[in-house]
């Protein structure tokens, strides 16, 4: 079946605009979670949605980031006023119930921002 | 914050030598997982061990834990130039509220051949 899709693959913006990346889960997988990659560097944890429950918004770096998931499938990572800083890969995972279990991770949204 | 830390960040050997890469992490967990990542593409699953687990097996990869040492191992036997990847272990906090899993900053594996 379809894995973890997400777009734009490349998002080039100018420095204090507004972007908004897209993430479409595995059908069925009920958590769903944003990582930023930074070049060379590991995976920062950003946020993550299980079910119905509250979000854990733990790890956006700042109030410029957002993200929500409408009907429990896609979601959108919304960066305000982007820096220069925010340049990275952004990956979305997701999985597929309560109990921990491997996560499939998409391709990720290379964002550059000049 | 940081939970998994892999050692070495950097290895290079010849295709057909074993590649060891180790993961150590700092607070109690529910499970450990190996992931590996090429070059512009998201990560892919490998191995889950679990907290009471102390080595599984998948074909060519065997991962170990030692939740005494808080630390676990990654060895990729029989290595082959397409193993070349970045290789990361992510950890699964014990926690009751429930968190993401927390990744390392990965080993970058070059098998040349």
């Amino acid at each position: 079946g379809a894995g973890v899709s997400q777009s734009p693959s490349n998002k080039v913006t100018e420095k204090g605009k507004d972007v908004e990346l897209r993430c479409d889960p595995i059908s069925g997988h009920t958590a769903l979670y944003w990582y930023r990659q930074s070049l060379g560097q590991g995976l920062e944890f950003l946020i993550y949605f299980q079910g119905n429950s509250a979000p854990d918004k733990s790890g956006l770096p700042s109030d410029r980031f957002s993200a929500e998931r409408t009907g429990g499938s896609v979601s959108t990572l919304t960066i305000q006023r982007t820096q220069q800083e925010d340049s990275a890969v952004y990956l979305c995972a997701s999985s597929p119930r309560q109990v921990r279990s491997p996560l499939h991770f998409g391709n990720g949204t290379r964002l550059t921002v000049t | 914050s940081q939970q998994g830390e892999e050692d070495p960040q950097a290895l290079s050997i010849q295709e057909g030598e074993n590649a060891t890469m180790n993961c150590s992490y700092k607070t109690s967990i529910n499970n450990l997982q190996w992931y590996r990542q090429n070059s512009g593409r998201g990560l892919v699953h490998l191995i889950l061990i679990r907290s009471n687990e102390r080595e599984k097996h998948s074909g060519r990869l065997r991962v170990t834990l030692d939740t005494s040492k808080k630390s676990s191992s990654l060895l990729i036997t029989a290595s082959r130039a397409a193993d070349t990847a970045s290789y990361f272990c992510a950890t699964d906090l014990n926690d009751q509220a429930g968190t993401a899993l927390i990744f390392g900053k990965g080993t970058t594996l070059s098998v040349s051949s």
